[in-house]
Formats: structure tokens, sequence, C-alpha cells
């Protein structure tokens, strides 16, 4: 089965500071991969998505993730943070099945940005 | 505006009840999913449904129930055999298709078990 593993709860940051989330999944298959942002209280929004072609993905906000095979990872990335990217932040893989298409999710990772 | 909708943001419920959550697509999206969400153990899948009047149980059904009777609506519904329902619910839309698993959130339910 896939899984998905966020090895960071907490991740505290300071404003303008460069900023790594880290991803590793296990799946037997290429995998769909994904980055959620979450706001407290609110739904999953989109960053980035990789499906194939070029390992480094552009996403909103100025996020970018690259994909490693040999590594099983997909890294998130931002040069400088912004006070407003204070959030919780999901990686997920998508899985193709006969019954139908699904998301695993990490566990998430919370980050704080310090003035 | 084309969205998904969620409602209500808020939900009480006494021990013993069932009680349905409502989530509503007008993306004319054929997939459909309901996550579970506990602090610190990301999102699980409850169910999804790839087409009208088909769904499958995901990682964690048991306690649960969903209909798919219309495209656009995919209601849960979490009975009293849910042990521990407290938790915040989302619902999910994507196109569906072989390769298609891009979803499209809700703002999410927050139950309260009391």
């Amino acid at each position: 089965a896939q899984s998905v593993t966020q090895p960071d709860i907490h991740i505290t940051v300071s404003e303008g500071a460069s900023l790594e989330l880290r991803c590793n999944y296990s799946y037997g298959a290429t995998p769909y991969l994904f980055w959620y942002v979450q706001s407290p209280g609110q739904g999953l929004q989109l960053l980035l998505k990789y499906f194939s072609g070029d390992t480094l993905v552009q996403g909103i906000k100025g996020f970018e993730a690259e994909f490693k095979r040999s590594q099983s990872s997909f890294n998130l990335r931002k040069p400088s943070v912004h006070w407003s990217d204070a959030a919780e932040y999901f990686c997920a893989v998508g899985v193709h099945k006969a019954a139908g298409n699904k998301l695993t999710f990490g566990g998430g990772t919370r980050v704080l940005v310090k003035p | 505006d084309g969205g998904i909708t969620q409602s209500p943001k808020y939900l009480f419920r006494k021990e013993g009840q069932n009680v349905t959550l409502s989530c509503e697509q007008n993306l004319n999206h054929d997939a459909m999913y309901w996550y579970r969400q506990d602090p610190g153990q990301g999102l699980r899948l409850i169910y999804y449904s790839q087409i009208v009047n088909d769904f499958q149980k995901g990682d964690i059904a048991e306690g649960y129930s969903v209909s798919r009777e219309k495209k656009e609506s995919f209601p849960l519904t979490v009975t009293s055999a849910q042990k521990n329902p407290t938790a915040f619910y989302l619902c999910a839309s994507s196109l569906g298709g072989y390769e298609d698993t891009e979803a499209f959130f809700g703002q999410g339910t927050r139950l309260t078990v009391v």
C-alpha cells in the first residue's frame, strides 16, 4: 500500500528566510504527487503537482518542489517566506486503481513564521 | 462561482445520534471524496465515489455511510456506530478518469460530539 511521510511536524522560520518541507513517499509505480496548504479551520488549497516531465515543479505563491525518484522524495521549497505562509502543509500521492483514483496524505507540517 | 460547498460549518451531536454532513459541488466533477482530519494524522479517506450510484470504502469507512444519487451531491452520514466521531470532515471532488487525481476541497465541517 502507498504511504506518505512528512518527518517534520512543526517548523519555525523567520520571515524572509528560506523554507524547505520534506516529503517521502512509498509507492510501487510512478506516483502523482501533490502539495496542499491549509489555513486554520479551512479547506485545502493546491500549491503544485507533479505528474510527469520536468522534475522541478513551480507552483503558486512562489513555491516549488523537486521530485527525486532515487530518494522517493518530493520536497517543497520557498526562497523567502512571508508571514502569510504560516499554515499547515500536506504532501499527497495519487493512486490509480480499478475502483477509482484517490489521494493518500502525509501527516502534515505546521509552519510558524517569526517576524 | 464554481466550487464545493459543505454545510454546516459547525455541527454538534449527542452521543448515539446519527448526523448527516452535506457536500455539494457545481464543478461538474464525476468523482467525490470524504476525508476525516484529526490533529497530527493528516487526512484519512472515508469513502469515495467515481460516478453516480457507485461508491467505495476508503481506509476508515466503519461507522460511516454515504450515498451518490446525484452527480453534484455526496452526503456523509456519521452513525452511532462511529466510536470517536469528533473531527474535522473535508469533502473533495475531482474530474475523475484514470489520470486525474487532483482534488478540490470544500471548507470543511467540524463535528463535535457532546
